[in-house]
């Protein structure tokens, strides 16, 4: 059965660091490109970042370019967001996603990082 | 990028067809044929429903088609039913391993 299963969500202050994971099974994940798509409380969805199969090439969106960085390991199926310089706005459920080629065909349950003071 | 543009709220009686826009530019709709659509209960992660413009996934009813015609693609759910209420988002594959999100749709059964 395919699983993706986020963790490391929390409370942060502004300007804090945070890495959330995503653990994936029942499929061959170092086959597949990996996505993280998140969502404001109330608000809809936004591409946040991907990652080529390999991981040798990483995606932005502009929104989070130079704070957020994404990363994976193939040999524990798993994969990474590393998220500095956290502010208000990037509040919000943390999805891993797998592709299927140009759609999202699987998402995990999804990670709350809440930033507040 | 900016979000592609979805009505806010759509609704219709059981039984009934109901159909939810989705425009973007020539950036992303309108230049690509990789049109998405998902489906998001309350609490609950997206669900892919239609993938590449018209396509469906195993296991998705086919009651909801999609098309795509200039720079706005639609998402048809035909004989509605009580379950099909929710949230729906389109999404576009917008080039160099980018994506964009639709507004999203509340679809209401009336």
């Amino acid at each position: 059965e395919l699983q993706l299963l986020e963790s490391g969500g929390g409370l942060v202050q502004p300007g804090g660091s945070l890495r959330l994971s995503c653990a994936a099974s029942g499929f061959t994940f170092n086959q597949y490109a990996m996505n993280w798509v998140r969502q404001a409380p109330g608000k809809g969805l936004e591409w946040v970042s991907g990652i080529s199969a390999a991981g040798g090439s990483p995606y932005y969106a502009d929104s989070v370019e130079g704070r957020f960085t994404i990363s994976r390991d193939n040999s524990k199926s798993t994969l990474f967001l590393q998220i500095n310089s956290l502010r208000v706005e990037d509040t919000a459920v943390y999805y891993c996603a797998k592709p299927a080629v140009y759609s999202f065909d699987f998402w995990g349950q999804g990670a709350l990082v809440a930033v507040s003071t | 990028q900016s979000a592609l543009t979805q009505p806010r709220s759509v609704s219709g009686s059981p039984g009934q067809s109901v159909t939810i826009s989705c425009t973007g530019t020539s950036s992303d709709v309108g230049g690509h044929n990789y049109v998405s659509w998902y489906q998001q209960h309350p609490g609950k992660a997206p669900k892919l429903m239609i993938y590449d413009v018209t396509k469906r996934p195993s296991g998705v009813p086919d009651r909801f088609s999609g098309s795509k015609s200039g720079s706005t693609a639609s998402l048809t759910i035909s004989g509605l039913q009580a379950e099909d209420e929710a949230d729906y988002y389109c999404s576009s594959y917008a080039g160099g391993y980018s994506f964009v999100f639709g507004t999203g749709s509340k679809v209401t059964v009336l």
